[in-house]
């Protein structure tokens, strides 16, 4: 069974960079598409992007300018940062799987708590 | 941009009745790209229903999905104690990847 595990800060200062990894384990990382979806407290659920197993990108638009998504297939991992950093990003923080037979997020992590605040 | 506008907000039904959930798109979708996703409390979402009607691997079929165009629904047949939570539908076609705002259903 694929598990996903989120790691990294729990409290970022405002104005610095939010960095977390995903640890892909029980699969492969090739031939899927890994995404970061952040969920702040009471809203609804915000989808930051994707890259895909060969470090192709895609971000929404909103965060654009702020987004970094990378991928290491040897570490089975991903990453996300997030520069520039307010209190409007604190929120759940998960990595996900995308699975194209079912144009869907298959597998989760189960998230993590980042906090922006001096 | 597409908006999905979930309703109603909060559904209040005791065990063993059928929960109807509706979830409206702001312009046309392809059923193939609409989801249903099922989030308890401190838990990740889980996927339930996708291409609008096919329910994923170990969903139960009390759960069922419909609707086409700009209206979907998700339907619970009986509710069980285990469904009471949060369901969120989701869109992807053209950019961004986009949820509704939920429906929590709550016991009565």
């Amino acid at each position: 069974q694929v598990q996903l595990q989120e790691s990294g800060p729990g409290l970022v200062k405002p104005s610095e960079t939010l960095s977390l990894t995903c640890t892909v384990s029980g699969g492969s990382i090739s031939p899927f598409y890994w995404n970061w979806i952040r969920q702040p407290p009471g809203k609804r659920l915000e989808w930051i992007g994707f890259t895909s197993y060969t470090g192709d990108t895609y971000y929404n638009p909103s965060l654009k300018s702020r987004v970094t998504i990378s991928v290491d297939t040897n570490k089975n991992q991903f990453s996300l940062n997030l520069n520039s950093v307010t209190a409007a990003d604190t929120a759940v923080y998960y990595c996900a799987r995308w699975t194209e037979v079912y144009w869907a997020f298959e597998f989760w992590g189960q998230g993590i708590l980042v906090t922006v605040s001096s | 941009e597409i908006v999905l506008t979930q309703s109603p907000g909060t559904l209040s039904l005791s065990p063993g009745e059928r929960a109807t959930l509706s979830c409206r798109a702001s312009q046309s979708v392809s059923s193939t790209h609409l989801t249903w996703y099922q989030q308890k409390p401190g838990q990740a979402p889980r996927l339930l229903i996708y291409g609008a009607s096919s329910r994923a691997t170990g969903i139960p079929d009390r759960f069922s999905g419909s609707g086409s165009g700009t209206d979907f629904t998700l339907t619970i047949s009986r509710l069980e104690p285990e469904d009471f939570a949060v369901y969120y539908c989701q869109h992807y076609n053209h950019s961004p990847l986009i949820f509704g705002g939920g429906t929590r259903v709550e016991i009565k």
